[in-house]
Parts: C-alpha cells; structure tokens; sequence
C-alpha cells in the first residue's frame, strides 16, 4: 500500500535560517504529492502541491520537487521566520485509488527562535 | 464563504460509550473525508463520502461509521468506545473526490 515517512523531528532553526524537511514515499501509479501546516489549535492548511515528476510546488517561500527516481519530495525554505513555527505534514493521493484518500506522513514539529 | 465547521470542539467519553462528531462542509463542496489523528502521529483516513454515499474506507473497524445529509453536512459515529479512540478528528470537504480537501479545526475526543 501507499506510505510516507518524514524526518524525525523536532526541528529547532534560528529566525532566518535555511530549513529542509525530509520526504520519501511508496506508491503504486503515479500519486499526487502535497505538504500540509498545522498551526496549534488549527486544522491543516494546503502549503503547496506537486501532481506530477519533476513538477516543483511553491508557496510563501516554501517549494519542493516531485522526484519519481528518488521517490522523494523534500521541503524548503531559504530564510525562516518565527511565524513558520508549526508541525509539517508530507501526504500523498492517488497511486491507484479511485477517491481521494490522502496518507500521510507522522508530521515534523518545526520550531523558530528569534 | 464559510470554511468547515466541527462540533463539538471537545468532548469526553468513558469506554463502551457512543459518540457522534459532526462536520459542516464548505459551500459549494459535496465530498466529505473523516480522518483521525492520534497524539504525535500524522492523520488516517477513516473514511470518504460523495453525494451521501460511502465511496472509500480506510483500515478502520465497523464500530466507526459515517453518514452524509443531502446538505453534505456529515456525521462520524463511534459505537463501544476504546481508550485508542482518543484522538483529533477532523473533517475536511472538497468539490469532488480528487479534488483539494480543505479542513475543519478538528473534535478533540478523549476516552476515559
């Protein structure tokens, strides 16, 4: 069946500093790959998504690449802030299933000092 | 617009109890997707509902069961409750099966 595994976390980066958060994946097809935030008390926002190899999704400075020969998808930013602070979910959908059932990852706890 | 709404926000039940989560999907959505995120862990999907039918089913035993109205509001039913039920649930809807889900803040269920 389909699975992802993150980082083990928890990350702690000084304000401004270059964050990565590791991901790889197992999937029959060809899945969609998505990261997802979670800020404390909330539910899970869509940070950015790639639907296909070698496609690169962006959003508020985070990217990540679809890489289908490494089967990874790994999370970027160049220069963190305080407000990143937040646990990070990789998930993928599809892989052979006819709805959209998302799996995903255990999360990443990303914390920012000043 | 309004995003999707859970009720309750928390709720405490002792074991062998039944609980019913509710969930009010975004307007414009008719796919409803239940998942259950324990303490630490990443979320599991329970399971999906498009247009008041069950069309997806996660590892999930049959004491958890599911309903979707004709407005597309839904219910997560939970019958003989185990303390490992203890987690966030959340709901999240979208406008088809495959397309983007937009979640709730989650119920916040916790079995004694």
């Amino acid at each position: 069946g389909n699975s992802v595994t993150q980082m083990e976390g928890p990350v702690t980066l000084s304000e401004e500093a270059f964050l990565t958060i590791n991901c790889t994946y197992t999937a029959t097809g060809y899945p969609s790959l998505f990261w997802y935030v979670q800020y404390p008390g909330e539910g899970l926002q869509l940070l950015l998504k790639a639907t296909k190899a070698d496609d690169k999704g962006s959003n508020k400075g985070f990217e990540a690449t679809y890489r289908k020969e490494t089967t990874s998808f790994h999370l970027e930013k160049g220069s963190v802030q305080v407000s990143d602070s937040a646990v990070y979910f990789c998930a993928l959908r599809g892989g052979g299933t006819s709805y959209g059932k998302l799996t995903f990852g255990q999360g990443t706890i990303l914390t920012v000092h000043p | 617009e309004t995003g999707v709404t859970q009720s309750p926000t928390h709720l405490i039940k002792t074991r062998g109890q039944q609980v019913t989560l509710r969930c009010s999907s975004q307007s414009g959505h008719n796919t409803v997707s239940w998942y259950q995120q324990a303490l630490g862990q990443g979320p599991q999907f329970i399971f999906q509902y498009y247009r008041e039918e069950e069309n997806g089913r996660g590892n999930f035993p049959p004491r958890f069961s599911g309903l979707q109205f004709p407005n597309y509001s839904s219910e997560l039913n939970v019958n003989a409750l185990e303390l490992d039920d203890s987690a966030l649930y959340l709901c999240a809807s979208s406008s088809g099966q495959n397309n983007e889900q937009f979640f709730g803040p989650g119920t916040r269920l916790t079995v004694l």
